[in-house]
């Protein structure tokens, strides 16, 4: 079956700009999580949606970061006036059992 | 609060040679899960073992095998035979039973086989 899929897989922007990641969990799913992981260094969590609410969102490092999941499936990290500090990989993951978590290849962002 | 630590930030082998990628975790929960994940270059993590903390049993899947000791807070990785299309990250991880199950990772550990 399908798995977690993630767009776009590149992105590049410019300082300032506002950007958007999304998001396919598996179906059935109902959990997300997102993660962010910066060269040389493991995933750090960022937010976790069980179903349509954010159920722990402690990882995300500042009010520019916010993420959303309306219908409980599909999400999107939104990051407001990137920096050059946010070019990352950023990983989603979904998961039926809370403790086995399937990753999607990822978003790889660049700010210029 | 939990951690892991990966020491090991890159390892280099020869084919067929046996590799070890060294775990070592922190926690005060008595009831946590420990994990394997690997990350080639596509990015992906693919989940490759899970294992409880109740269950110290050994695991052997085909060449992989992994050594779970609670005395020495290790979960170390074992790849017998290596081959080139090992090279990858590799990443343990631990979640603590309750809670939003979310994991913490170590910093991964670079195995790079030579052919």
């Amino acid at each position: 079956g399908a798995g977690v899929s993630q767009t776009p897989s590149n992105k590049v922007t410019e300082k300032g700009k506002y950007v958007e990641l999304r998001c396919d969990p598996i179906s059935g799913h109902t959990a997300l999580y997102w993660y962010r992981q910066s060269l040389g260094q493991g995933p750090e969590f960022l937010i976790y949606f069980q179903g349509t609410g954010a159920a722990d969102d402690s990882g995300l490092p500042n009010d520019r970061f916010f993420a959303v999941r309306p219908e409980g499936s599909v999400s999107t990290l939104k990051i407001q006036r990137t920096e050059r500090g946010d070019s990352a990989v950023y990983l989603c993951a979904s998961s039926l059992m809370s403790y086995e978590q399937y990753f999607g290849p990822g978003t790889r962002l660049t700010v210029t | 609060a939990q951690k892991v630590t990966q020491a090991q930030t890159e390892i280099s082998v020869v084919e067929k040679e046996d590799v070890t990628l060294d775990c070592v975790y922190e926690t005060r929960d008595t009831t946590y899960y420990l994990f394997w994940y690997k990350q080639p270059p596509s990015g992906e993590l693919v989940f490759l073992i899970r294992r409880n903390s109740f269950d110290e049993q050994n695991e052997i899947s085909g060449r992989y095998s992994w050594n779970f000791q609670k005395s020495t807070s290790s979960f170390n990785f074992t790849i017998t035979a290596s081959q080139v299309v090992d090279s990858a990250v590799y990443f343990c991880a631990l979640i603590v039973s309750g809670g939003s199950y979310i994991p913490t990772f170590g910093r991964g550990t670079s195995l790079i086989v030579h052919p």
